[in-house]
């Protein structure tokens, strides 16, 4: 079936760039997702990318997408501690209102 | 900015309980989504909801599970009779149909005691 799969764990200093990466299975996926979940807190949609883009960038957010291999990273330049949350990557198929298939989160911990 | 609204924020119930999670999803979307998170996991999918009727559910979504529309504006998710392991977040998402975001609510953080 559907699955997504992260890396659960990212540590690193403020300033640097941060890399979260994301594999999933579904090469139907036409949508994927990445969205941003602080303690306690709901999902807060970061960004999405079509499944016929390779690269999506909106302000210090990248989205890398390389479908051959079914893989998807998340770069975050000049990481702040605010950036500081858990990560997730998800993924939606081609068929109008279909779910969306989430990966486990990466918990990126930003250290000043 | 449009929102996607549940309440309550919190609710504790007893074992055994019925519980209603309520939703107010964006007013011009179509497709209507309740999803799970227990704690320390990833966000699971329960159902989807469409023209009234459901339109996929997943095996999370037993008999112990509803869902309803019961006016224009509100989306609701009932479990009849909540164990413990139901002790989760569960969220509420709305997406228009053409578009491709789905937006997600706050979440309501049910504890089962």
């Amino acid at each position: 079936g559907e699955d997504v799969e992260q890396s659960l764990f990212l540590s690193v200093r403020e300033g640097d760039s941060s890399v979260i990466n994301c594999t999933y299975t579904d090469s139907s996926s036409t949508y994927l997702y990445w969205y941003k979940q602080e303690p306690g807190a709901g999902l807060q949609l970061l960004t999405y990318i079509f499944s016929n883009m390779d690269m999506k960038q909106d302000q210090r957010l990248t989205v890398l997408l390389n479908k051959k291999d079914k893989h998807l990273s998340l770069r975050i330049a000049d990481t702040q501690t605010g950036d500081s949350a858990i990560y997730f990557c998800a993924e939606r198929g081609n068929n109008q209102g279909g779910k969306l298939i989430f990966g486990q989160g990466t918990e990126l911990s930003v250290k000043p | 900015e449009p929102e996607v609204t549940q309440t309550p924020s919190h609710q504790v119930t007893q074992m055994g309980q019925e519980v209603i999670l309520r939703c107010v999803p964006i007013s011009n979307h179509l497709y209507f989504y309740w999803y799970r998170q227990i704690l320390g996991q990833k966000v699971e999918f329960l159902v989807s909801f469409y023209n009234n009727e459901i339109s996929e559910k997943s095996e999370i979504f037993d008999d112990q599970f509803s869902v309803e529309r019961p006016d224009g504006s509100n989306f609701t998710l009932k479990i009849r009779s909540t164990k413990l392991e139901d002790s989760a977040m569960y969220f509420c998402a709305s997406i228009q149909g053409s578009g491709t975001e789905a937006f997600f609510g706050q979440g309501t953080r049910l504890t089962v005691v």
